[in-house]
């Protein structure tokens, strides 16, 4: 059973902090790995692809990959709070296909 | 404007009825997806189609069905044959069906059945 795995939180961080958002995959052939930020009532929004080891940055955000721990994370700069949101992440079923398999999501509370 | 759209927003139904949801997507995007969200839980894929006139099993499929006549429409129907039809259930498209190509969702449809 291919798994992906992610603390629930809630995780609480002041305003201006740093918010570091875990993950762990079982498949060693995944090949993407994805986060989607969800809202309360709302549908995911996808605000990070990463494809290969390291880092990628997109503004407040980075995504780091490590393929050899099977580890994805998501950190946010300056948090602010609109990013309090429910965070998943989502990794591809092994090989070349799109099928993309969903941690439980770890909801992110940003303190003012 | 380019997207994925879904209706209804909201839909109730009583038990032993079918229901269909609609998803419509203007991306050009040839693979097409429907996944359920339970409170507390990751979404899980129900069906999905990589083009017209073919569509997978996904991990949940007991209980739905699908078509694709059409590269922009990919509904869903919950028969009276799922257990547990009460969910919030999401649309998503991807240029292909590929690991090397993002998913993208629609608002989603909050099903109750009672």
């Amino acid at each position: 059973q291919k798994e992906v795995e992610q603390n629930s939180g809630p995780l609480s961080v002041p305003e201006g902090a740093i918010a570091s958002l875990n993950c762990t995959y079982s498949d060693r052939g995944s090949q993407s790995f994805f986060w989607y930020r969800q809202y309360s009532g709302k549908s995911p929004e996808l605000i990070m692809s990463i494809y290969s080891n390291g880092d990628k940055e997109d503004g407040r955000f980075t995504a780091q990959l490590n393929k050899a721990s099977q580890y994805v994370s998501l950190l946010i700069r300056d948090s602010q709070p609109s990013d309090s949101a429910t965070y998943l992440c989502a990794v591809n079923g092994g090989g070349s296909q799109g099928n993309l398999i969903f941690g439980k999501g770890t909801k992110l509370s940003v303190k003012p | 404007d380019g997207g994925i759209t879904q209706s209804p927003k909201y839909l109730f139904r009583k038990e032993g009825q079918n229901v269909t949801l609609s998803c419509e997507q203007n991306l050009n995007h040839d693979a097409m997806y429907w996944y359920r969200q339970d409170p507390g839980q990751g979404l899980r894929l129900i069906y999905y189609s990589q083009i017209v006139n073919d569509f997978q099993k996904g991990d949940i499929a007991e209980g739905y069905s699908v078509s694709r006549e059409k590269k922009e429409s990919f509904p869903l129907t919950v028969t009276s044959a799922q257990k547990n039809p009460t969910a919030f259930y999401l649309c998503a498209s991807s240029v292909r069906d590929s690991s090397s190509y993002e998913q993208y969702f629609g608002p989603g449809t909050r099903l109750t059945v009672t």
